[in-house]
């Protein structure tokens, strides 16, 4: 199956800088690509996605960026803000046979914006 | 989001006893995912379902049991032979198009604790 990595598993910025969170996947067969976020005690929503066809993604604050020669796609956050504090988690999609609508999963990543 | 409805929200259990957590949606979706976190473990698949009548064993499936006889509802059976059941449990569903994607929604989750 696919193994999703993610990097790293503790972030902290002050508040107005911007934050990077990188995953690398295993399987090139893998095309969808989405990160959710996950405040504490609450349910991890989606915040933003990209398909293989895609490089790059931007949604206001938001960006994703997407190498698939390289297998890794990366979330950037901007100037950001205290509300931004929480869990983020990418994953990835195979997209094909039994494994169709699979989501494997990296570890999360705590991003902390202090003040 | 508010289409998938776990319950209950908080669950105490004995050791040796089996409990059941419900998770209903009315998206329409063809799938449901069964999730379990733990700290610095990430979103970890217990089991999921493309279909109705029809389920797959997801990384963690040993002590838990599923069924799928209806497309809105996708109960999950934790038995006594899971080992450390505490934990926090999300459902979640999704339709798989199979071509660029699918994206998740989760239910609120189902916090289980083994007293």
């Amino acid at each position: 199956g696919e193994n999703v990595e993610q990097h790293p598993s503790t972030l902290s910025v002050q508040e107005g800088d911007s934050a990077v969170i990188k995953c690398t996947y295993s399987d090139s067969a893998s095309n969808y690509f989405p990160w959710y976020k996950q405040e504490l005690g609450k349910r991890p929503q989606l915040i933003i996605d990209i398909r293989s066809n895609v490089g790059e993604k931007k949604d206001q604050r938001i960006a994703v960026t997407l190498n698939k020669t390289a297998k890794h796609f990366s979330l950037h956050i901007t100037e950001t803000q205290p509300e931004d504090s929480a869990v983020y988690f990418c994953a990835a999609d195979l997209g094909e046979g039994s494994t169709l609508g699979r989501l494997y999963f990296g570890r999360g990543t705590q991003l902390t914006v202090w003040p | 989001d508010g289409g998938i409805t776990q319950s209950p929200k908080y669950l105490f259990r004995k050791e040796g006893q089996n409990v059941t957590l419900s998770c209903e949606q009315n998206l329409n979706h063809d799938a449901m995912y069964w999730y379990r976190q733990d700290p610095g473990q990430g979103l970890r698949l217990i089991y999921y379902s493309q279909i109705v009548n029809d389920f797959q064993k997801g990384d963690i499936a040993e002590g838990y049991s599923v069924s799928r006889e209806k497309k809105e509802s996708f109960p999950l059976t934790v038995t006594s032979a899971q080992k450390n059941p505490t934990a926090f449990y999300l459902c979640a569903s999704s339709n798989p198009t199979g071509v660029g994607g699918n994206t998740i929604y989760f239910g609120e989750g189902s916090w289980l604790t083994v007293v």
